[in-house]
């Protein structure tokens, strides 16, 4: 299976933007890339998904560099609600299939 | 209503005990998951029902048992747990997965087991 790559903690400040990266250089053309997020003491929730083009939602954007290796999740205003682990996940013939195989994600430290 | 309600919220459990995890979705989703989370550590997948129907197991020892009795319903018997099986277990619903790869999956709160 495609692997990912992301960073083990990220830190940010209340109302800025944070800009977290997931590498993922043996990416297949047809994967999907999935993020997923996990706030404290929840189960995992669906933040935002892309292919080739960036993707907006009203809780992220996603921006998927030009060769697919890499993308970035941007949360344009943090909040403290935004604490959590961000999982960066592939889907596809090559990136697990029909199984969401969560790698070892981000975790996102807000502070005031 | 997006909502996957998973009980017990707590479970304390001897390794001779048997016991069940429910989980209940009403979104009409034919694709239904189990987890396993263990401490500090992401989510590992266990099982997937497609159309009620056992599709994957990823080689879970036999104490664990899943059921699919109706499209809404997901349970998790255990039997003869060990400690090392305390973790916390989620279970998750989704439209049945195509090859496009984009369903969401919608994940309860999960059931933290704790075996003595």
């Amino acid at each position: 299976d495609a692997k990912t790559t992301q960073p083990n903690s990220m830190e940010s400040n209340e109302e800025e933007p944070v800009h977290l990266p997931c590498n993922h250089s043996t990416i297949s053309g047809t994967d999907y890339i999935h993020w997923y997020r996990q706030l404290p003491s929840q189960g995992p929730e669906y933040v935002i998904h892309g292919l080739t083009s960036n993707v907006n939602n009203r809780m992220a954007s996603l921006a998927i560099a030009e060769d697919r290796k890499s993308s970035t999740l941007i949360l344009h205003r943090a909040t403290l609600r935004d604490a959590a682990v961000y999982y960066c996940i592939l889907r596809g013939v090559t990136g697990g299939g029909n199984k969401l195989t969560f790698g070892t994600g981000t975790q996102l430290k807000v502070e005031l | 209503d997006t909502e996957v309600t998973q009980t017990p919220k707590h479970l304390v459990m001897g390794m001779t005990n048997k016991k069940s995890l429910k989980c209940e979705q009403h979104m009409g989703h034919r694709a239904m998951y189990w987890y396993k989370q263990k401490a500090k550590k992401p989510p590992e997948l266990m099982f997937v029902y497609s159309y009620e129907k056992l599709s994957i197991n990823e080689s879970v020892p036999s104490r664990f048992s899943p059921e699919c009795p109706n499209s809404s319903l997901l349970n998790l018997h255990l039997h003869a747990l060990q400690p090392e099986d305390s973790a916390l277990y989620l279970c998750a619903s989704s439209q049945v997965p195509t090859l496009e790869y984009q369903e969401t999956q919608y994940f309860g709160p999960g059931t933290r087991l704790l075996v003595l």
